[in-house]
């Protein structure tokens, strides 16, 4: 399976400002996928990247919100802009398995962010 | 995507089997099985999937009922560490989204 790496881990901002989420997974992929879990739900996913196109985002989702990046097959970005205290939430980083686990998602450890 | 239910949550025994099941009756011919679980603070981990027979590998086994309206995760062995909650998702694989529900609360006592 492959490995994903999400920085930083946790954070702790202040209203009104952003936060770029890193997702770098140690082998190339050709999907990467951005969700969101806010306290006490499930998961909820934000936008689908593939490298070289625009983010496709789910419905509630908008790309001024969400901006992300997907420069190669090994990185992505997500930030929360503007934030507020509903954006309170843990934000996972998933890919898609290559190979043998081409039908599976695998997911990073999360980052968990608090909006004061 | 299929909507699946399953119970809001369980206790299992530690080394006994835990049975998870799961009901998903409007499955469509080319929708997959999934299992996934979520262990407190961590991301989702994938454990097994299957589209009509039933499936094991080093984790659990995964039992499709023959109509495939419903489905079971057994864990044959139940640790401390296998407490979590355990989603059941039904989709049609790849790069498609991932739906998650409200999955089942598994807490394994001594």
């Amino acid at each position: 399976s492959a490995v994903i790496s999400q920085k930083p881990s946790r954070d702790i901002c202040q209203r009104g400002t952003s936060l770029t989420i890193q997702c770098q997974v140690d082998s190339q992929v050709t999907m990467m996928f951005w969700y969101r879990q806010q306290p006490g739900q499930s998961l909820t996913l934000i936008a689908t990247a593939n490298q070289g196109s625009e983010a496709t985002y789910e419905s509630g989702f908008v790309i001024d919100k969400f901006p992300i990046s997907r420069p190669n097959l090994t990185f992505s970005t997500l930030t929360v802009s503007n934030m507020s205290p509903e954006d309170s939430s843990i934000y996972l980083c998933s890919v898609l398995g290559q190979g043998w686990g081409k039908n599976i998602q695998y997911f990073g450890a999360g980052t968990r962010l608090s909006v004061l | 995507d299929a909507k699946t239910t399953q119970p809001t949550s369980m206790d299992c025994a530690e080394g006994r089997a835990a049975n998870l099941p799961c009901n998903h009756s409007t499955i469509s011919g080319n929708e997959y099985v999934y299992w996934y679980r979520q262990i407190h603070s961590q991301g989702p981990q994938y454990i097994i999937h299957g589209l009509k027979n039933n499936e094991t590998n080093e984790m659990a086994s995964l039992i499709i009922t023959e109509d495939r309206k419903s489905s079971t995760l057994i864990l044959p062995h139940a640790t401390l560490r296998d407490t979590a909650v355990y989603y059941c998702i039904v989709f049609t694989g790849g790069g498609n989204k991932l739906t998650f529900g409200t999955g089942t609360q598994l807490k394994v006592e001594l």
